[in-house]
């Protein structure tokens, strides 16, 4: 059972069209972020928010627009994408903080992912 | 060189047996590390942390080693469902942003 949930699992969408995914964490947590996975690629982080607030847009195109309405919603809002787009997108979820000890508390919760294709 | 660097594999092995897999990155200023496990498919999903004193989970034993910047991963008594891709994480905060970093992970395919 996750604590952090994708919508839709899968969709395809033409290069004109405007969609947007959905992420929900169920955990508590403060910071939830957007990967995108190709195939033969590692994760590539996209965006970062702490607190809602965004805090890290690693160059991504501005066709993905992301929006973090509460510390527990996130959203991807998507346009004019192109077909190298397609990959499997993931949201993950993390408590920022220190464990005792010094070591960090960030582990990360990811949700199923929502797989994309671009026609 | 890439940031965080491991053998994408894929890595065969006989039930049973004991492998091994690095990761070495390359920000000294990283200050925590993971292994993630994804199923083909599926997410990742966290395996465990990785400490400077070295833990171990079961067959499970993860190491540390800032000095050479590399982490390691031992899984003794391979498992057919230990079959699956191991990513590495490293964390590194700087200013109050947080760059997290994957590998490409490492295939594991355990044969019976």
């Amino acid at each position: 059972e996750t604590g952090v949930t994708q919508t839709p699992r899968h969709l395809v969408m033409g290069m004109t069209n405007k969609k947007s995914l959905k992420c929900e964490q169920h955990l508590g947590h403060n910071a939830m972020y957007w990967y995108k996975q190709s195939a033969k690629k590692p994760l590539e982080l996209m965006f970062v928010y702490n607190f809602k607030e965004q805090t890290e847009n690693n160059s991504v195109p501005s066709r993905f627009s992301p929006e973090c309405p509460n510390s527990s919603h996130l959203f991807l809002h998507l346009h004019t994408l192109q077909p190298e787009d397609s990959a499997l997108y993931l949201c993950a979820s993390s408590q920022r903080g220190k464990a005792s000890g010094g070591g960090s508390t960030d582990t990360q919760y990811f949700g199923p992912g929502t797989r994309l294709t671009v026609l | 060189r890439k940031e965080v660097e491991q053998d994408p594999g894929p890595f065969n092995v006989p039930e049973g047996a004991t492998v091994a897999f690095n990761c070495t990155y390359s920000n000294s200023a990283s200050q925590s590390f993971f292994w993630y496990r994804q199923d083909c498919r599926k997410e990742p999903k966290l395996l465990m942390s990785v400490y400077s004193s070295g833990n171990e989970d079961g067959r499970f034993t993860a190491q540390l080693n800032r000095a050479s910047q590399y982490i390691s991963l031992l899984i003794r008594d391979s498992k057919l469902s230990d079959s699956a891709t191991y990513l590495c994480v490293v964390n590194a905060y700087s200013g109050g942003y947080q760059k997290v970093t994957f590998g490409i992970g490492t295939k594991l395919q355990v044969i019976p």
